[in-house]
């Protein structure tokens, strides 16, 4: 069974700074997909960015971007020049091929204060 | 907005209930799941259908089942409720194989 964890509870960045989330994950799987939820208080699920385990190049959408080192099963977000729009609960999220169920971490709160 | 449609958006009710929770899927999007976040366990996925038949069953409780009808919406039911059942409950579609999941804004479910 695959399992995801995400080390960092709470975390807190000033707006406009640069901050890093974690999260590893254990799997047996080859190829697979990685995942990005936020989660802001009005309790959506939005994806924020996705990474394919057979591509070596890091996922980025605008200010978002991960780090992904299969061999270490290491899956980082940076969020940089950080919004206070960013404040959410963020889920590292892992995906089997072949349309199978997300599996989630437990989720790190990040707050950007002003 | 995601396109998936959950309803309700809140639900209140008592012990030994049951409710019906419902969920249209994107346009075009065969898959459906349904997922539990409570405060203690996280996000856990409760079951998946495609195409009007059940994929895969994850952490669902014998007193909850599910369906998925030719039109692709789905119901979540949820019988002999206990407080331990209070929970948001999402629901998530895609269209195939390897593509994200997208979710609809959750069911907020509260038992007195």
């Amino acid at each position: 069974a695959q399992t995801v964890t995400q080390s960092q509870p709470e975390m807190s960045v000033q707006e406009a700074e640069t901050v890093t989330l974690s999260c590893t994950y254990d799997t047996s799987e080859s190829n697979y997909y990685l995942f990005w939820y936020k989660q802001p208080p009005s309790r959506q699920m939005i994806l924020v960015i996705r990474q394919e385990a057979y591509k070596q190049q890091n996922a980025t959408e605008n200010r978002f971007s991960v780090n992904f080192q299969k061999a270490a099963k290491s899956f980082s977000l940076k969020i940089s020049d950080s919004q206070l729009g960013d404040t959410a609960m963020y889920f590292c999220a892992f995906m089997k091929l072949g349309n199978t169920p997300l599996v989630f971490g437990k989720g790190t709160r990040l707050s950007v204060i002003a | 907005d995601s396109g998936v449609t959950q309803t309700p958006k809140h639900l209140i009710t008592a012990t030994g209930q049951r409710v019906t929770l419902r969920c249209s899927p994107r346009s075009g999007d065969l898959s459906v799941y349904w997922y539990q976040q409570s405060l203690d366990q996280g996000l856990q996925f409760l079951i998946q259908y495609y195409n009007g038949e059940e994929r895969a069953k994850g952490n669902i409780l014998e007193r909850f089942s599910a369906q998925q009808f030719p039109d692709l919406h789905s119901e979540l039911n949820l019988s002999s409720l206990e407080l331990g059942d209070s929970a948001l409950y999402f629901c998530a579609s895609s269209v195939d194989s390897n593509q994200p999941q997208h979710f609809g804004d959750g069911t907020r479910l509260s038992i007195l």
